[in-house]
């Protein structure tokens, strides 16, 4: 069984279009993130949801958006996708926020996304 | 000048060899610290926390030197199945949620 999900695990698209990523895990974990690593391999933290609400949200464009539908699933929509969005985005979730339950992220197998 | 800095390597090591690496980190506020391990084009994975007094799991040993702001890792006879990339990782606790903030790696390639 895959504790985090994400699907799709490739996507290819052109600049300018719309897509969505989606990410799931059965750990029962209250927490979820999105992280981009890009070329260069560094690991940024994009958004994180607790329960379903917002508490983290770094600098990112407008053009991306998250959304936690119920605290198992942490979406990401992306607007009018630019050639520098491309990158592998990694879901993770942690069994809370502080202490050592929000130490050990958990994190999905990524979604390498390339914008053309 | 970048909150987690590591050596991007690759440090290249025979089998059975020991080799350690260290991470510098610049947030003097930072709480918490971590080593994760990605092997190529998979995901991070918790290798192990790094305490104050210093802290060995098998044949990896993690230290923190607060004062001078680095925390270090090394393996003892390395295994062909070490090879990997290691990422530091920094935690500060924000207002709502811990932010972890990870380095962009060291890259370890043990040979036979």
């Amino acid at each position: 069984d895959t504790a985090v999900s994400q699907t799709p695990k490739y996507l290819v698209t052109q600049m300018g279009n719309d897509k969505s990523i989606k990410c799931e895990q059965n750990l029962g974990h209250d927490t979820m993130y999105w992280y981009k690593q890009d070329s260069k391999k560094f690991l940024k933290i994009m958004f994180s949801y607790n329960n379903k609400e917002l508490i983290i949200n770094e600098t990112v464009p407008n053009r991306f958006s998250p959304k936690s539908p119920d605290k198992a699933h942490l979406n990401l929509h992306i607007n009018s996708l630019e050639l520098g969005d491309s990158a592998v985005y990694f879901c993770a979730s942690t069994a809370g926020t502080s202490g050592i339950n929000g130490y050990e992220q958990y994190f999905g197998p990524g979604t390498r996304l390339t914008v053309t | 000048r970048k909150e987690v800095e590591q050596d991007p390597g690759p440090f290249n090591v025979p089998e059975g060899a020991t080799v350690a690496f260290n991470c510098t980190y610049s947030n003097s506020a930072s709480q918490s610290f971590f080593w994760y391990r990605q092997d190529c084009r998979k995901e991070p994975k918790l290798l192990m926390s790094v305490y104050s007094s210093g802290n060995e799991d098998g044949r990896f040993t993690a230290q923190l030197n607060r004062a001078s702001q680095y925390i270090s890792l090394l393996i003892r006879d390395s295994k062909l199945s070490d090879s990997a990339t290691y990422l530091c990782v920094v935690n500060k606790i924000k207002a709502a949620g811990n932010k972890l903030t990870f380095g962009g790696g060291t890259r370890v390639l043990v040979k036979p």
